[in-house]
């Protein structure tokens, strides 16, 4: 099955720097990405996704980039605020009957100091 | 707008203990229904999801069960818990058909002692 790797378990920058969190995936049939946000004790909150027939997505701040070839997607947070200090999971997903299976990366934890 | 409500929002439960977790959908008809499973500072992993009243369909095997009495309603149980059961236990729908958005309750945190 799919399996998604999430290379930066944690992360520290200073307020106003910009944060990427890394993504890879092997299955080539996976055709959706999502990011995720989790704070302490709470659930997820979607934050933004990607599909695999674009390369680049903005929304506000964050930015995801897909590399098909590579098998690797990624969040570029720009100019960022101690509330964006939380845990981000990646996911990858493909179809599965009309469901569909979301498949998590370890999660990376971001602070962003003052 | 859809909201989405887990119970309880704890628990702590006796090994070989029985389980029940809910979740409920308000404001979507016919949703995608999934349950996961999050050990503690872990990742998640799927462990069931329903398209449909009374279809479950099992994606990994931890000895639960999951069941869809209604269309808004998904319920998660064993019964008999184990202490490897212990963690943070996440409800998710999504739109039925082709759409991959999934949306997340704000989970039961379980101890199993």
């Amino acid at each position: 099955g799919e399996k998604v790797e999430q290379h930066e378990s944690t992360l520290s920058v200073r307020e106003g720097d910009s944060a990427v969190i890394n993504c890879t995936y092997t299955d080539t049939a996976s055709s959706y990405f999502p990011w995720y946000k989790q704070e302490a004790g709470k659930g997820l909150h979607f934050v933004i996704d990607i599909r695999s027939n674009v390369d680049r997505k903005q929304s506000q701040r964050l930015i995801v980039l897909l590399d098909k070839k590579a098998k690797r997607f990624s969040l570029h947070i720009t100019a960022t605020q101690p509330e964006d200090s939380a845990i981000y999971f990646c996911a990858a997903s493909m179809q599965q009957g009309t469901g569909s299976k979301l498949s998590f990366g370890k999660g990376a934890k971001l602070t962003v100091s003052p | 707008a859809q909201t989405i409500h887990q119970w309880p929002v704890a628990e702590i439960k006796a090994v070989g203990s029985p389980l029940s977790l809910g979740c409920t959908i308000k404001g979507k008809s016919s949703p995608n229904l999934y349950w996961y499973w999050q050990a503690t500072g872990g990742t998640l992993q799927q462990l069931f999801y329903s398209i449909t009243v009374g279809q479950v369909e099992s994606v990994v095997q931890l000895n639960l069960s999951a069941s869809r009495p209604k269309d808004d309603q998904f319920i998660l149980s064993t019964e008999k818990l184990l202490l490897s059961h212990s963690g943070f236990y996440l409800c998710a729908w999504s739109r039925g058909g082709s759409s991959y958005e999934q949306y997340f309750g704000p989970g039961t945190r379980l101890t199993v002692l």
